[in-house]
């Protein structure tokens, strides 16, 4: 079956514009996560959404980004203002019922580029 | 901070055996061990979690020794396309629990 996807998978910014990065989870999965990528280094945990409810949002790391995912599937992730900083690859993540030992499935990610 | 510390990069030739180690001293009685590994450009992808049993699936096995605090991945036949980062992560037992990657493992299968 399908896995999660990601679009768009490259953006290129200018500093100071907005960006909006969707990500669409395998369908029936209850939570939905978000990561952050720098080159180099692991992901680095962003948010967590359990259906449409924000339940983890500890990692955002200002108050430029946003996310939201209303209907329970689709995704959100927005970033205002973009800063050089911001580039990096952007991870979701989605696993099924929000059980303990569920496997998290990752998108191929979103590489964004601030110039 | 991740909880768990893994040798910067190793090699391995071609139909040997890959093993992984990490080290996890500072885990919990209800922490369970997952492996992931992010091949270039591509979202990491899950291959096997444990609490205190060894487990084996058809990607790899995973040997935890019995105080807990290091296991080993192991790809008992590794191909080329098993060249990636290897990440073991220590994780909670609550479904809101993130994944606390660390920089992992640089596995480089040779010819």
């Amino acid at each position: 079956g399908a896995g999660v996807s990601q679009s768009p998978r490259y953006k290129v910014a200018k500093r100071g514009q907005d960006v909006a990065l969707r990500c669409d989870p395998i369908s029936g999965h209850v939570s939905l996560f978000w990561y952050q990528q720098a080159l180099g280094q692991g992901p680095e945990f962003l948010t967590y959404f359990q259906n449409e409810a924000q339940l983890d949002k500890s990692g955002l790391p200002s108050d430029r980004f946003f996310a939201e995912r209303p209907e329970g599937s689709v995704s959100t992730l927005k970033i205002q203002r973009t800063q050089q900083e911001d580039s990096a690859v952007y991870l979701c993540a989605s696993s099924l019922v929000g059980l303990p030992t569920d496997t998290q499935y990752f998108g191929p990610g979103t590489r964004l580029t601030v110039l | 901070d991740a909880k768990t510390t893994q040798p910067p990069s190793m090699d391995c030739a071609e139909g040997r055996a890959a093993n992984l180690p990490c080290n996890h001293s500072t885990i919990s009685g209800n922490e369970y061990v997952y492996w992931y590994r992010q091949i270039h450009s591509q979202g990491p992808q899950y291959i096997i979690h444990g609490l205190k049993n060894n487990e084996t699936n058809e990607m790899a096995s995973l040997i935890i020794t019995e105080d807990r605090k290091s296991s080993t991945l192991i790809l008992p036949h590794a191909t080329l396309r098993d060249t990636a980062v290897y990440y073991c992560i220590v994780k909670g037992t609550y479904n809101t629990d993130k994944l606390i990657f660390g920089t992992g493992t640089r596995l480089q299968v040779f010819p």
